[in-house]
């Protein structure tokens, strides 16, 4: 299968502080990339759709200020998280995905290995 | 309300026996279901894809089932090892331009 990296695998930083992600995809085209947030012991939960070439989709309640993200290339999305507070603190999972022109369809999601984030 | 439900929470088996995990669904309409095994901090990895049409689908000692009628599916692991010790997460997706529904998954742990 496809292989997705996440850089970097985990960090802590100091609250008030931004901290940036990178979601890769190796040997793959990514039309699409979904970034995830996943608390301890729940679901993963969809934080944002990102086009390459275009503005990200949040979900509800997810602040677009706070959570940014880019997708300048097809190999690369990134997720900055502006003035970390300890709330903040989460596993980040992106996802790739190449997305059919003309049809919309998805192919198949591969996940990265997550990035583990604490903000003290 | 999630759409996504599955059973159970979590549990404990022996090295070389056999455990089933459940899920149900409400997500309608329905394209497909995702079984991924997701180690303690890691990213999920597919295990199998079903789609409306596919009753059964094997990936080694991992088998999942799917019935789209009642709106149920299975992942039995045969032979369980050590390595299994993760969480499995059910997926479902409503349509092939939909969003993904994530269960909260069933941590497994095998002892020796």
């Amino acid at each position: 299968g496809a292989v997705v990296s996440q850089h970097p695998s985990r960090v802590i930083c100091k609250s008030g502080t931004s901290v940036k992600i990178e979601c890769r995809s190796l040997d793959f085209q990514a039309t699409t990339m979904f970034w995830y947030r996943q608390f301890p012991k729940q679901s993963l939960m969809l934080m944002a759709t990102s086009n390459e070439g275009s503005k990200a989709t949040y979900e509800q309640g997810v602040e677009k200020d706070k959570f940014l993200i880019n997708h300048a290339s097809l190999t690369l999305s990134t997720l900055t998280v502006t003035s970390a507070h300890p709330e903040d603190s989460s596993f980040y999972i992106c996802s790739a995905s190449h997305r059919e022109a003309g049809t919309g369809v998805y192919y198949e999601q591969y996940f990265g290995p997550g990035t583990r984030l604490t903000v003290t | 309300k999630n759409q996504v439900e599955q059973s159970p929470q979590s549990l404990i088996i022996l090295e070389g026996k056999n455990c089933t995990l459940q899920c149900n669904y409400t997500v309608s309409p329905f394209s497909n279901l995702r079984w991924y095994k997701q180690d303690t901090g890691r990213g999920p990895v597919s295990l199998t894809i079903m789609t409306f049409s596919e009753n059964t689908k094997s990936n080694g000692r991992y088998t999942a089932t799917l019935d789209a009628d009642t709106k149920q599916s299975s992942l039995h692991i045969t032979a369980s090892q050590l390595s299994d010790s993760a969480s499995y997460i059910c997926v479902v997706s409503g349509s092939v331009l939909s969003k993904l529904s994530f269960g909260a998954g069933t941590t497994v742990t095998v002892r020796a």
